[in-house]
């Protein structure tokens, strides 16, 4: 059965705390992304990456980095949490023109 | 700027009947379209794809049409059932060359609500 875990279901940090999300795929996927669900604004892409090492900016970037130094793994990097910033955040791999298989999410709440 | 686009944010239906979910496009290079459901608090699940070569694929009570010409495609839900509530999101990808051809963009959702 394949599977996106992401590593935390709930997180709750302080504004201008540094948060990791980590996601690992067992699937080999060469594309991994990181989304954030909203209300009414629904999945909105903040990166990914196709590769190892490889990454590119999705539509809301701004304050958020990211590390793929293994196939397996994608991380999400929050440089200086914000109040924003609160969000589900849903982590995802594919390969090629398939579907993309999902983690179950991770709340965040900055407070 | 939005390439796939759900224009109901919610939808209602008695159980037993049809529900048809709406999803609209702009992007002609985009050659292959899913559909996902989400319950709160869960990550999204697959529910059901189709190429740009076909006009409609079925997979039990879910069939997903897609219409070219239109830049349009829906998903009818036969018979509906309670359990099906949740927030459906419609996706593209497209004909992209490295690094943009993985990308998935997605439509903002729709709330569907089967009551018995």
């Amino acid at each position: 059965d394949v599977k996106v875990t992401q590593s935390s279901r709930y997180l709750v940090k302080r504004t201008g705390e540094k948060v990791f999300l980590e996601c690992v795929q067992d699937m080999d996927h060469e594309n991994m992304f990181w989304y954030r669900q909203d209300p009414g604004l629904g999945l909105r892409l903040i990166y990914f990456s196709y590769d190892v090492k490889m990454k590119e900016k999705g539509d809301i970037p701004e304050g958020y980095s990211v590390s793929r130094e293994k196939k397996e793994r994608f991380s999400l990097i929050l440089e200086s949490a914000s109040t924003n910033q609160t969000s589900m955040y849903l982590c995802a791999s594919r390969a090629g023109n398939t579907e993309a298989f999902f983690g179950q999410g991770t709340r965040l709440t900055v407070v | 700027d939005q390439q796939v686009k759900q224009n109901s944010p919610s939808l209602s239906v008695q159980e037993g009947r049809i529900s048809i979910l709406n999803c609209d496009y702009t992007n002609s290079m985009f050659d292959y379209f899913l559909w996902y459901k989400k319950y709160p608090a869960e990550g999204p699940t697959f529910l059901i794809s189709i190429s740009s070569i076909k006009d409609k694929n079925e997979d039990g009570r879910f069939t997903v049409f897609l219409n070219k010409s239109a830049k349009h495609l829906s998903l009818h839900i036969v018979p509906s059932q309670p359990g099906d509530s949740a927030v459906y999101f419609c996706a593209a990808s497209g004909i992209g060359r490295g690094s943009t051809l993985g990308r998935l963009y997605f439509g903002r959702g729709t709330q569907l609500t089967v009551w018995p």
